[in-house]
């Protein structure tokens, strides 16, 4: 039982364009949502967060929308760039400041020159 | 500031062998999680720790699995009679705060890559 979900294994854009990725989620106590990026052999790197108070979080060039009752958010990247290439993983928690995040699948992103 | 430490990057171990993977946190940071990451899979939850407290381990096999974070020296987690299943990517995180919001500060390391043959 997946509880966060990234429906699309892998993403394709070019230099310059928006990238966007989405991710799904079912359980409806999550209130604390944020995007990490990881490039082969690192680990995660925190990008950006979002709230379930709020339904947009913008950080440069990376924007979160969070739209609670489709139980969906999505990362978008603009312009994208050829660094932004890695695989980016959607994680969750729920109320009440559990430590405990829940991971997507992950998306790769490929940033085309 | 050094980043968070894991160490070793690349374990193997046959079958029936027991695995140690030890995490530094950074300065400063008294939370500690392990994660890890089978194959085309994502990270999973395995084990909060505090200095000298397992706070959660629920996400822990209840058997063979064990971590600690000792008052001294790094977090340990300890895999015994490894099978192959246990084969994946272990991660350690380290945080100055608790709680999901946290994790926004959290930093993650570079893993420890566990094979078992």
């Amino acid at each position: 039982d997946q509880q966060v979900k990234q429906n699309s294994p892998s993403l394709s854009v070019q230099e310059g364009r928006i990238s966007i990725l989405n991710c799904d989620y079912t359980n409806s106590m999550f209130d604390y949502f944020l995007w990490y990026k990881k490039y082969p052999a690192e680990g995660p790197t925190f990008l950006i967060s979002i709230s379930s108070i709020k339904d947009k979080n913008e950080d440069g060039r990376f924007t979160v929308f969070l739209n609670k009752s489709a139980k969906h958010l999505s990362l978008h990247i603009v312009p994208s760039q050829p660094g932004d290439s890695a695989v980016y993983f959607c994680a969750a928690s729920e109320e009440g400041g559990s430590e405990k995040l829940v991971f997507g699948k992950g998306t790769k992103l490929t940033v085309n020159p | 500031n050094a980043g968070v430490m894991q160490n070793p990057r690349h374990l193997v171990r046959r079958r029936g062998q027991e695995a140690r993977l030890r995490c530094s946190p950074m300065k400063g940071h008294s939370h500690v999680y392990w994660y890890r990451q089978l194959p085309e899979e994502g990270l999973k939850f395995m084990v909060y720790l505090q200095k000298e407290n397992i706070i959660d381990e629920s996400g822990m096999p209840k058997e063979r699995f064990s971590a600690e974070f000792p008052k001294e020296g790094p977090s340990i987690l300890r895999i015994q009679q490894v099978v192959r299943g246990d084969s994946a990517a272990y991660f350690c995180a380290s945080s100055p705060l608790f709680g999901g919001q946290g994790m926004s500060l959290a930093f993650f390391g570079q893993g420890t890559r566990l094979t078992v043959v």
